[in-house]
């Protein structure tokens, strides 16, 4: 069976610095990884996506990716206290057989002012 | 653009009785994805349509679920008859295409509670 474990937390930061948030996914096949947030009661929002190994950056934002050791990771710096959310990690074979997101329990953060 | 809708926003209902969730998708999006959260779980897959096909129901945990996208427009989620265990949030999702770098886009979610 497919699975994607995150630590649930919830990982506490303070204000301005770094949060780290690991993610690792049990099937090889799996081509594309995305970082969703997700505030509570709130629909699932995209932040993050990453298809090949190596650093990807948007702002704030670096998604890593290491395809060997199927582990993937999301480093928020500066943290804010409005990054306080879940963050859902996920990931799919699209382009394969399947289109479907697997996620992951998801990770708390709490980003304390 | 107006993102995924959901209705309704929240419902509950007792043991054995129907209840239909509707979601529409992101206009020109053909892939129409549901999902669902148990409490204390992981968001898991029910299924994907592509326009008014069904591409892949695998995730569907029994046939008291009816998903259902007639014109390739909005879809309609069936529980009937619903149990206790079917209480959580149903999300829906669409994209334009399924390719690697197609992202899904979530709607706000239905809150179903058996009682």
């Amino acid at each position: 069976q497919k699975e994607v474990e995150q630590n649930s937390g919830p990982l506490s930061v303070p204000e301005g610095a770094i949060a780290s948030l690991n993610c690792t996914y049990s099937d090889r096949v799996s081509q594309s990884f995305f970082w969703y947030r997700q505030y509570s009661g709130k629909s699932p929002e995209l932040i993050m996506s990453i298809y090949s190994n190596g650093d990807k950056e948007d702002g704030r934002f670096t998604a890593q990716l290491n395809k060997a050791s199927q582990y993937v990771s999301l480093l928020i710096r500066d943290s804010q206290p409005s990054d306080s959310a879940t963050y859902l990690c996920a990931v799919s074979n699209y382009g394969g057989s399947q289109g479907n997101l697997i996620f992951g329990k998801g990770t708390k953060l709490s980003v304390k002012p | 653009e107006a993102g995924v809708t959901q209705f309704p926003s929240h419902s509950v209902i007792e043991k054995g009785q129907t209840v239909t969730l509707r979601c529409d998708p992101i206009s020109g999006h053909d892939n129409l994805y549901w999902y669902r959260r148990v409490m204390g779980k992981e968001i898991k897959f029910l299924l994907h349509f592509v326009k008014e096909s069904k591409q892949d129901e695998s995730g569907m945990p029994n046939n008291r679920f009816l998903a259902e996208r007639t014109g390739g427009t909005y879809s309609t989620l069936k529980v009937q008859p619903a149990e206790l265990e079917d209480s959580g949030v149903y999300f829906c999702a669409s994209s334009r295409g399924w390719g690697t770098t197609d992202t899904q886009y979530f709607g706000p979610g239905t809150r179903l509670t058996v009682l």
